[in-house]
């Protein structure tokens, strides 16, 4: 069964980096059937998608956070990695990843939703 | 950017209760539509894909349906393990986007 789990400082200074880890169990991150997401949600608030990678090592980010992100493999660790530069208090958030499961609708292939999810973890930013 | 809206955002209801929850997309989405719940505490978990089918292992109480723009989540009899929050994910374009999330309560 695959498993995901987040890891990294639980607090970040304003304008430093975030730096975010997770482990994959149950699975190879180097499989050419998937791709791996970072995830967030606010405390309180709803789930923002921040971006995926491939085993290749191809991305992709969301336009919103695209010029501060960088999403990388480790792939003898069987980790994937989340960096998030120049952070403020509108970073606080509980940072998710998960699998991004590739999907075909009417012969399109897509990146479809995320499947399994770790367990979270919350990220302060805060002086 | 698709934008997902959900409605209502919040909603009261009884074990035993039909509920019906609403995701309208700003575009037309084809059925590139998922749902999933959310509990106190933890991760959203995948319960809907492709608009209406269930994902393995999720109670048939649960269905969805739509496409386009109007898409729709029941639960055709509450039980108390359902109390939760629900969202709705869109992935025919990128960026991929969520509803603002729907809080079902009890009664």
């Amino acid at each position: 069964q695959l498993q995901l789990q987040e890891s990294g400082p639980g607090l970040v200074r304003p304008s430093e980096t975030l730096s975010l880890t997770c482990s994959v169990s149950g699975g190879s991150i180097s499989s050419t059937t998937y791709y791996w997401g970072w995830l967030r949600q606010p405390p309180g608030k709803g789930l923002e998608w921040i971006g995926t990678i491939y085993y290749s090592g191809g991305t992709y980010y969301n336009p919103s956070l695209k010029s501060r992100v960088i999403i990388s493999l480790d792939t003898s660790k069987n980790q994937f990695s989340l960096k998030l530069s120049s952070v403020t208090a509108a970073d606080t958030a509980l940072y998710y990843c998960a699998r991004h499961v590739p999907v075909t609708i009417f012969g399109v292939p897509m990146m479809g939703w995320f499947d399994p999810w770790g367990q979270g973890s919350l990220v302060t930013v805060s002086s | 950017a698709i934008q997902l809206t959900q409605s209502p955002s919040s909603l009261s209801a009884s074990v035993g209760d039909r509920v019906t929850i609403t995701c309208r997309a700003s575009q037309g989405i084809s059925s590139a539509l998922v749902w999933y719940q959310q509990k106190p505490g933890k991760a959203p978990k995948f319960l809907i894909y492709d608009a209406s089918s269930l994902e393995s292992g999720v109670p048939s109480r649960f269905s969805g349906s739509g496409s386009g723009t109007d898409f729709t989540l029941t639960i055709s009899s509450l039980q108390p393990e359902d109390f939760a929050i629900y969202y709705c994910q869109q992935f025919y374009s990128y960026p991929y986007s969520f509803g603002q999330g729907t809080k079902l309560e009890f009664k």
